[in-house]
């Protein structure tokens, strides 16, 4: 069973930040939080990842708590082409076994 | 980036048939390949995990005997549908993963629809 708690669907203007919230109160102190999207009939795309600290890259922002039992993924300006669904995911295997949730249906609109 | 590419992007095959779906890391070399299969309005489901030259692992539930995995090298893999029926039609999904341990790493393919009439 996944590990992780996503809103079904957000929805959010185009040009203003999308922010993506992810609960996993059961994390393991080195379980890592990974987010991924899928734009509609495709495969997955890796956004970002991070254990404790903030992160930061050129699609995305993650916030990680202090406690880590929730975390936050930032587009800072949505665009219509960020409309998919986006998956958080923890793992610590380091398989690259995913275990993917139902995920948030992320609608930018215009 | 690394590109994952899956070959057909579609297929319709008829009922007691069989279908082999490919999937090739284009520009790495994979430590290691995944399947997942995703219903309609539903999320990704893993099926098996594949190592160049050993046999696959299978996720609980998921028949070994009808759903074949060969992986002859480190860029390719492949799933055989065998004794396809409606119930099989599907989105089929792989992944490759670039470095051991990496999950950050794992790139996917675009995915193959399976249609079995």
């Amino acid at each position: 069973d996944a590990k992780t708690t996503q809103p079904p669907s957000m929805d959010c203007a185009e040009g203003r930040a999308a922010n993506l919230p992810c609960n996993h109160s059961t994390i393991s102190g080195n379980e890592y939080v990974y987010w991924y999207r899928q734009i509609h009939s495709q495969g997955p795309q890796y956004i970002i990842h991070g254990l404790k600290n903030n992160e930061t890259n050129e699609m995305a922002s993650l916030i990680i708590t202090e406690d880590r039992k929730s975390s936050t993924l930032i587009l800072p300006h949505a665009t219509l082409r960020d409309t998919a669904v986006y998956y958080c995911i923890v793992d610590s295997s380091n398989t690259g076994k995913l275990i993917f949730g139902q995920g948030t249906t992320l609608q930018v609109k215009p | 980036g690394a590109v994952v590419s899956q070959h057909p992007s579609w297929v319709i095959c008829k009922s007691g048939t069989s279908v082999k779906i490919e999937c090739r890391s284009l520009d790495f070399q994979a430590t290691t390949m995944f399947w997942y299969r995703q219903f309609p309005k539903q999320s990704l489901m893993l099926m098996a995990t594949s190592n160049e030259g050993s046999k696959a692992t299978y996720e609980q539930g998921v028949e070994k005997d009808k759903f074949l995995i060969n992986h002859a090298s480190l860029t390719l893999s492949t799933l055989t549908v065998t004794s396809a029926h409606p119930e099989d039609s599907s989105f089929y999904i792989c992944s490759a993963q670039l470095a051991y341990g990496r999950t950050d790493t794992q790139y996917f393919g675009p995915g193959t629809r399976l249609t079995v009439l």
